[in-house]
């Protein structure tokens, strides 16, 4: 059964970077069925598309946050990264990693990691 | 940007059919899922591609998708589905999420 896990750092200062890893087990990250993504969720609020990533590398990011995010993949380590740049207290959230479905007219998440909290504050 | 409409909450009685719907231009020429999400806990898949429901998910989930509104429909609605509840769809290459509907069984 696939699994995924968020991990990083829960704090990070303004204007910093936050980081975050997804580990996948149970599967590999080379697959060529499948893509993966990452999905944030302020505290109390809704669901927040960040980017997905192909384990080529090829990437697609949400624009209202492309200019601050890089997702990469790391196939030795079936892993895939998160870094979002110049963050501020509107980046508090709960970062999750999942996998994704993608076809040429729709994309959906199954299944999801757990998610971790990350704090944005000095 | 393409923006989908949820109703902030939707209410049930034990039993009856509960009707949730996510609203967007055109967005019945597009595909549509939904995720369910109880307090504490990651989304989980319970519709994709309009009106598919992965494995291990009840037959009372159902979904459609016309016009510009789809909708999730719990028949025989049971406490364990009180949640919130999102549509997503995909857009110009871009995943857009609706704002979340919390379902209340009471």
């Amino acid at each position: 059964q696939l699994q995924l896990q968020e991990s990083g750092p829960g704090l990070v200062k303004p204007s910093e970077t936050l980081s975050l890893t997804c580990t996948v087990s149970g599967g590999s990250i080379s697959s060529s069925s499948y893509y993966w993504g990452w999905i944030r969720q302020p505290p109390g609020k809704g669901l927040e598309w960040i980017g997905t990533i192909y384990y080529s590398g090829n990437t697609y990011y949400n624009p209202s946050l492309q200019s601050r995010v890089t997702i990469s993949v790391d196939t030795s380590k079936n892993q895939f990264s998160l870094k979002l740049s110049s963050v501020t207290a509107a980046d508090t959230a709960v970062y999750y990693c999942a996998r994704v479905i993608h076809s040429v007219t729709t994309d959906w998440f199954d299944p999801w990691g757990l998610g971790t909290l990350v704090t944005i504050s000095a | 940007s393409y923006e989908l409409t949820q109703p902030p909450s939707v209410s049930v009685s034990p039993g009856q059919t509960a009707s949730i719907t996510c609203s967007g231009d055109k967005l019945g020429d597009k595909y549509a899922c939904w995720y369910q999400q109880k307090p504490g806990q990651s989304p989980v898949l319970v519709i994709y591609q309009d009106y598919k429901r992965p494995s291990g998910i009840p037959e009372r989930f159902s979904g459609s998708n016309s016009g510009n509104t789809a909708t999730l429909t719990i028949s025989g609605t049971q406490a364990m589905d009180e949640a919130d509840y999102y549509c997503q769809a995909w857009d110009s290459s871009t995943v857009v999420f609706g704002g979340g509907t919390n379902l209340t069984v009471l």
